[in-house]
């Protein structure tokens, strides 16, 4: 069974540019959530998506966006780059959303640098 | 005061003995605990989970929470250079999210 896969591993860009990046859950998984990680602040939660609904989003500036599709891939969306979005971002799918019962299954993340 | 609180390391062992690695976390409706571990460079990956009081072992691995005292900790028995990586408590409390601490970094030396 083929994992969370992330695309792309490594995207170098501007400041003031967008990004879009891309998370193919686990076959059967129907929850994606989104993590942003940098040294300083650790793993923090952007958004969670179930059935192409976002069911709950982290405390970040309407810049990230995300969404879902109806195979359950998702995308997120990082507009006007600031040197402070240069960041690992996870991916995570379950079989469906609520941590508390699901185990969470990440990808290899995305490496974004930005310039 | 940060939802969930680690000490950042590096926690350095000898082989084979005990790591102890230990949480707090603020939000005393908090309901699952998890550890995760991450490798440099990896991504996280799930090694225990603890839902009450009390200790849950797997093979090497004892995870231990207190409610009362708003801690989790996970216990490494007879250590291996091969565990050496970034330890991550992450809480939740229902369906909401999981908060993750910052992450230790620990050190086994052969």
């Amino acid at each position: 069974k083929a994992g969370v896969t992330q695309t792309p591993r490594y995207l170098i860009k501007t400041r003031g540019q967008q990004v879009t990046l891309s998370c193919s859950p686990i076959s059967g998984h129907r929850s994606v959530s989104w993590y942003q990680q940098t040294p300083g602040q650790g793993l923090q939660f952007l958004f969670e998506y179930f059935s192409e609904t976002q069911r709950n989003k982290g405390n970040f500036p309407g810049r990230f966006s995300g969404r879902q599709f109806s195979n359950s891939r998702s995308e997120m969306n990082v507009s006007t780059l600031e040197l402070g979005d240069s960041a690992l971002y996870l991916c995570a799918s379950s079989l469906a959303p609520g941590a508390h019962n699901e185990k969470l299954f990440f990808g290899s993340g995305t490496q974004l640098s930005v310039l | 005061q940060k939802e969930v609180e680690q000490n950042s390391g590096p926690l350095s062992v000898p082989e084979g003995a005990i790591a102890s690695l230990n949480c707090t976390y603020s939000d005393r409706v908090s309901q699952s605990f998890f550890w995760y571990r991450q490798y440099s460079g990896k991504s996280p990956e799930l090694i225990m989970s603890i839902y009450s009081n009390g200790d849950k072992e797997d093979g090497r691995f004892t995870a231990q929470l207190n409610k009362a005292s708003q801690y989790v900790s996970l216990l490494i028995r007879d250590s291996q250079p091969s565990d050496s990586a970034t330890y991550l408590c992450a809480v939740t409390k229902g369906n909401t999210p999981l908060v993750f601490g910052k992450g230790t970094r620990l050190s086994v030396i052969a």
